[in-house]
């Protein structure tokens, strides 16, 4: 079975582009979570998708993130305009039923470097 | 509110020595509380998880969590670590009122030869 899958692995872009981050969960999993690390604090929650619908969206930071899971299969995070501060780990999960009643899956994170 | 505490940023340890990395969390509500491992280069990987029962938790390499109600802690233990387990362990509570999970800031695990 294939685990949670991100893309880009990294990404290096400059303040004021666009940068779109793709997750794949794994088959069959209908939630879909967001979490973004900031270089040394924790992990944050930005959001949670049960199917194609936003269930949580209270830690998305501000209206420069959209995030959609079209079809309720693979979901993307678009940053518009990038700031300095968005730089970090961006972290995708995946689970079958509500996450902590059941084990989450994590991707191996996508890097994001805003120059 | 709910928060989850790592006590240590960066433990450094010599190989087959005992570690302990621990986490403390605060929440009105009941928790389940998990540790993740982090290898360089790589995810986030379930460790070990506390639901319910057993307030002692293993995990297959050998770490293993106590769940202590009256402290709210969910320290980490190993009894001799190996220079694998270098890694980044981050301890988290899933609030049952909730569905989110919030994560500790990490703690960086050294195991030196």
């Amino acid at each position: 079975e294939a685990g949670v899958t991100q893309f880009p692995s990294h990404s290096v872009i400059e303040k004021g582009q666009t940068v779109t981050l793709r997750c794949d969960p794994i088959s069959g999993h209908d939630n879909l979570y967001w979490y973004r690390r900031v270089m040394g604090k924790e992990i944050k929650f930005l959001l949670h998708f049960v199917k194609e619908s936003k269930q949580d969206e209270s830690g998305m930071p501000n209206n420069r993130f959209l995030a959609e899971r079209t079809g309720g299969t693979y979901s993307t995070l678009k940053v518009q305009p990038a700031e300095l501060e968005d730089s970090g780990v961006y972290f995708c999960a995946s689970s079958r039923t509500r996450q902590g009643s059941t084990e989450a899956f994590f991707g191996q994170g996508t890097r994001l470097t805003v120059v | 509110a709910q928060s989850v505490t790592q006590l240590d940023s960066q433990v450094p340890v010599f190989e087959e020595a005992p570690v302990e990395l621990r986490c403390n969390y605060s929440s009105s509500v009941s928790v389940y509380l998990f540790w993740y491992v982090q290898y360089p280069n790589q995810g986030l990987q379930l460790l070990l998880k506390y639901l319910s029962g057993s307030t002692l938790v293993e995990s297959i390499n050998g770490f293993e969590a106590e769940f202590n109600k009256s402290q709210t802690s969910f320290h980490l233990r190993k009894p001799s670590v190996h220079i694998s387990d270098t890694a980044e362990y981050f301890c988290a509570a899933f609030n049952t009122g909730g569905f989110k999970t919030i994560f500790g800031a990490g703690t960086r695990l050294f195991v030196k030869a």
